[in-house]
């Protein structure tokens, strides 16, 4: 069975770093993309970042990239998101997800990370 | 960059038909996936490739694409079907993962 676990998230001041991971188990790790998508609270959706496997293809949200960076352990089925420069309406609950096809197939729990002074 | 349209809400009586769309351009074009979010928990994949169900999921659930629309269909609506709904294509010219704003479904 596939389970997505995220973890790392918490409340931090602006301006910080912060560096989520994604514990993946149940599949091959390694053959799937693997993406960050974050909900700001009563909003909608917001795709963060996509990775393949090997790291062939990396892929980031224009607003975020340069502040967010993707990447992952296929040794190990990790995924992460460091975030720097942390700022208010970074303010979400972070989900990573496997990408089927186009599709994200399988979701974890989210993890809520809080930007406040 | 390109934008997916829902509408913030519909509504809809317990054993009817809602009928949740998804406006973009060319939208026909592209393969549409769905997710139903309730609350406080995680999106689950209910439709994807337009109108291909995993595994688990009610035949009641469909979806189509053409046009500038695409649809989600839900018969026999029941009231654990009240939800969040968001479309999600790949953009390839831009590379990017698009959502739409999301649809609340009430079921009155």
């Amino acid at each position: 069975e596939v389970h997505l676990v995220e973890s790392g998230g918490g409340l931090v001041k602006p301006g910080e770093s912060l560096i989520l991971s994604c514990a993946a188990s149940g599949f091959i790790f390694t053959s799937y993309t693997m993406n960050w998508v974050r909900q700001a609270p009563g909003k909608g959706l917001e795709w963060v970042a996509s990775i393949s496997g090997g790291y062939r293809d990396l892929y980031y949200a224009d607003s975020l990239k340069g502040r967010f960076t993707i990447s992952r352990d296929d040794g190990s089925d990790l995924l992460y998101l460091r975030m720097d420069s942390l700022r208010a309406e970074d303010t979400a609950v972070y989900y990573c997800a496997r990408v089927f096809g186009t599709a994200r197939d399988y979701w974890g729990q989210g993890t809520l990370v809080t930007v406040s002074s | 960059s390109y934008v997916l349209i829902q509408s913030p809400s519909v509504s809809v009586a317990p054993g009817q038909t809602a009928r949740v769309t998804c406006g973009g351009n060319n939208i026909g074009t592209m393969s549409v996936h769905w997710y139903q979010q309730k609350p406080g928990l995680a999106p689950v994949l209910v439709v994807y490739d337009n109108s291909d169900r995993p595994s688990g999921i009610p035949e009641r659930f469909s979806g189509s694409n053409s046009g500038n629309t695409a649809t989600l269909t839900i018969s026999r609506v029941e009231a654990g079907d009240e939800a969040d709904y968001f479309c999600q294509v790949w953009h390839g010219d831009s590379e990017h993962v698009i959502f739409g704003g999301g649809t609340k479904l009430t079921v009155l």
